[in-house]
């Protein structure tokens, strides 16, 4: 089992939509979460990080569920400029590196 | 303040040949970490370092390696090429060990032929 698996893609919506990302991770002592969005063989960069009581910047909104160890992203009023790929990342604190997932490639059309 | 940067962008090598890739984290970062990113796939981890050590790497043959300088700068080292190692190698960093956020560079893509 990966340590880290999110949904399989690609998500296609319409502009305004709302779509939803999961992850699950494997590891019960992970530590600390993140969503990273990259956008076409770009580096990624950190969209925002994931807290226990959930979390939300804008049209963002994260959760963790530590009991069934699972992330969710969820983007509200989905824009044209949201299409990337969201990599939903763990750190488990074991030799310090972030562990990421295969990544969800949204695509929002007009 | 300059981001991380990475050298060369593009790296085109066949195999068998030897290659270096170089990256200098964001000043006052002092871990370093390598992630090979191979097309269709996610980021897999390879190399962290600290303080001038190697603390952890991922589960990749011995002839992938590296080190990092005393200014933070790190370089990575492939030998041996082979075809399947063609890919996007990310560098990032970090301010401190315990520190969470983590800043790529935009990557060296490697060709291998």
């Amino acid at each position: 089992r990966k340590e880290v698996e999110q949904d399989p893609g690609p998500f296609n919506v319409p502009e305004g939509a709302t779509v939803a990302f999961n992850c699950t991770y494997s590891n019960s002592a992970s530590q600390s979460f993140f969503w990273y969005r990259q956008d076409c063989r770009k580096e990624p960069k950190l969209l925002m990080s994931v807290y226990s009581s959930g979390n939300e910047d804008g049209r963002f909104t994260a959760q963790l569920n530590r009991a069934s160890q699972y992330i969710s992203l969820l983007i509200r009023d989905s824009k044209l400029s949201d299409s990337a790929t969201y990599l939903c990342v763990v750190n488990n604190n074991q030799g310090g590196k972030l562990i990421f997932g295969q990544g969800t490639e949204l695509s929002v059309k007009p | 303040e300059a981001g991380v940067t990475q050298s060369p962008t593009h790296l085109i090598k066949t195999r068998g040949q030897q290659a270096t890739l170089r990256c200098s984290p964001i000043s006052g970062h002092t871990s370093v970490y390598w992630y090979q990113q191979a097309l269709g796939l996610g980021l897999q981890f390879l190399l962290w370092y600290d303080e001038g050590e190697e603390r952890n790497r991922g589960n990749f043959p011995p002839r992938f390696s590296g080190r990092q300088f005393p200014n933070y700068s790190s370089e990575l080292n492939v030998n041996a090429l082979e075809l399947e190692d063609s890919a996007l190698y990310l560098c990032a960093s970090k301010f401190r060990q315990g520190a969470e956020k983590l800043f790529f560079g935009s990557g060296t893509q490697l060709s291998v032929l």
